[in-house]
């Protein structure tokens, strides 16, 4: 069975700290994804990644920074965070090619006072 | 610009009825279109997935249907059970990259 672990469930930080969501993966998957998850909104994309070192925005990048220096592992950085940032952050992989399915990791709830 | 659409928001039927999810997309390049199912306080997983070249595909008691030229498709759970209660989000893929979900629907089964 994929594994997609994330390192914290639940998080609670101050306004203007740096934060690091770690994310970890144990099936060689390709792509990597965080998404952040509230309540009536879904889930939204804030970046992706195809491959180590390499990073795409997704459609809620502002904010956020991403980091992928080896191919397990995928890391969500708030540079300064901020209350509107509280939320549940959920990392994702897929195998690629023409497999899309994503496997979830059990996500990390962030709150920022 | 990426768009789906997910309706209603909030679904409530009785035990053995059936329950009916509808999603719109706003790419017409988009080729498919998975549903995932997030049971209270664990993680999304898919259940089921389509691509543009099928029309319709079931699984045992859920089916999905694709109309590619209105751009819809639908989720469909029969003869419904308690442990069908869950948060149901559709996706669409865009750019052959990126999976843009709906906003959800609350699918709630009474006995």
């Amino acid at each position: 069975d994929v594994k997609v672990t994330q390192s914290s469930r639940y998080l609670v930080k101050r306004t203007g700290e740096k934060v690091f969501l770690e994310c970890v993966q144990d099936m060689d998957h390709e792509n990597m994804f965080w998404y952040r998850q509230d309540p009536g909104l879904g889930l939204r994309l804030i970046y992706f990644s195809y491959d180590v070192k390499m990073k795409e925005k997704g459609d809620i990048p502002e904010g956020y920074s991403v980091s992928r220096e080896k191919k397990e592992r995928f890391s969500l950085i708030l540079e300064s965070a901020s209350t509107n940032q509280t939320s549940m952050y959920l990392c994702a992989s897929s195998s690629g090619g023409s497999n899309e399915k994503l496997f979830f990791g059990s996500g990390t709830q962030l709150s920022v006072l | 610009g990426e768009n789906v659409e997910q309706h209603p928001s909030t679904l409530s039927v009785q035990e053995g009825d059936s329950a009916v999810i509808k999603c719109t997309y706003s790419d017409s390049a988009s080729n498919y279109f998975p549903w995932y199912k997030q049971e209270l306080g664990k993680r999304p997983q898919l259940i089921i997935d389509i691509r543009s070249n099928v029309g319709e595909k079931k699984d045992q008691r859920i089916a999905v249907t694709l109309n590619k030229t209105a751009k819809h498709f639908s989720l469909h759970i029969t003869e419904t059970q308690p442990e069908d209660s869950a948060v149901y989000f559709c996706a669409a893929l865009y750019n052959t990259d990126k999976l843009i979900f709906g906003t959800g629907t609350r699918l709630q089964v009474f006995p």
